[in-house]
């Protein structure tokens, strides 16, 4: 069975930074690329940024670029966000995907993340 | 960035009803769509990829099709199951991007 589990969210104040984790089980990690795609409260799904299968190659959006860094450790079995410079409109809950040729076919629960003054 | 137009944002409809939702978007996307169905307090799930093809353990009520700008999500029969939330996805290009969601509600 396929299951992806995000930790490491919680409460921080604006400025401040956090690290996700998305721990994945019941498929050969190496053969997928990753994604995080995040949602905030009474919004639809945005995208913020995926990882080649062997980490080669990295995207992200925008309005994260500088700020946030995806990485993976294919002997863990292990994604990551990490996420620095936090501001208000990062708010969300963050979930972990599984990469399908793009489109992304198993998620994680999601982890929410909440950015404070 | 590639603009993501999903109408209409809300659709109010009763249980066997067929329903359809379009996506267009801001530029050639070839088939690169995905369509996602949403409840509250879950994540996103996969329902249709590359814009016609049904993702696995999908029920063929689903269908979707189109290419280029213009693509639609038909559920043929509406079941009390499938009042949600739609979304569609671009990843033709990055960023990937969503449209704002099609609310199913039951009429």
């Amino acid at each position: 069975e396929v299951q992806l589990v995000e930790s490491g969210g919680g409460l921080v104040q604006t400025g401040g930074s956090l690290r996700l984790s998305c721990a994945v089980s019941g498929f050969t990690f190496t053969n997928y690329g990753m994604t995080w795609v995040r949602q905030a409260p009474g919004k639809g799904p945005e995208w913020v940024a995926n990882i080649k299968e062997d980490g080669s190659e990295k995207n992200y959006v925008d309005s994260v670029k500088g700020r946030f860094t995806i990485s993976r450790d294919n002997a863990k079995n292990s994604l990551y966000l990490q996420m620095n410079s936090l501001r208000a409109d990062d708010t969300a809950v963050y979930y972990c995907a599984r990469d399908l040729t793009g489109a992304s076919d198993f998620w994680g629960q999601g982890s929410l993340v909440a950015v404070s003054s | 960035d590639i603009q993501m137009t999903q109408s209409p944002s809300l659709l109010s409809a009763s249980v066997g009803d067929r329903v359809t939702i379009t996506c267009r978007a801001s530029q050639s996307i070839s088939s690169w769509l995905a369509w996602y169905q949403q409840k509250p307090g879950k994540a996103p799930k996969l329902l249709i990829y590359k814009a016609s093809t049904l993702d696995s353990g999908v029920p063929s009520k689903f269908s979707g099709s189109g290419s280029g700008t213009e693509f639609t999500l038909t559920i043929s029969s509406l079941q009390p199951d499938d009042f949600a939330t739609y979304y569609c996805q671009q990843y033709n290009s990055y960023p990937r991007t969503f449209g704002r969601g099609t609310k199913v509600e039951i009429k």
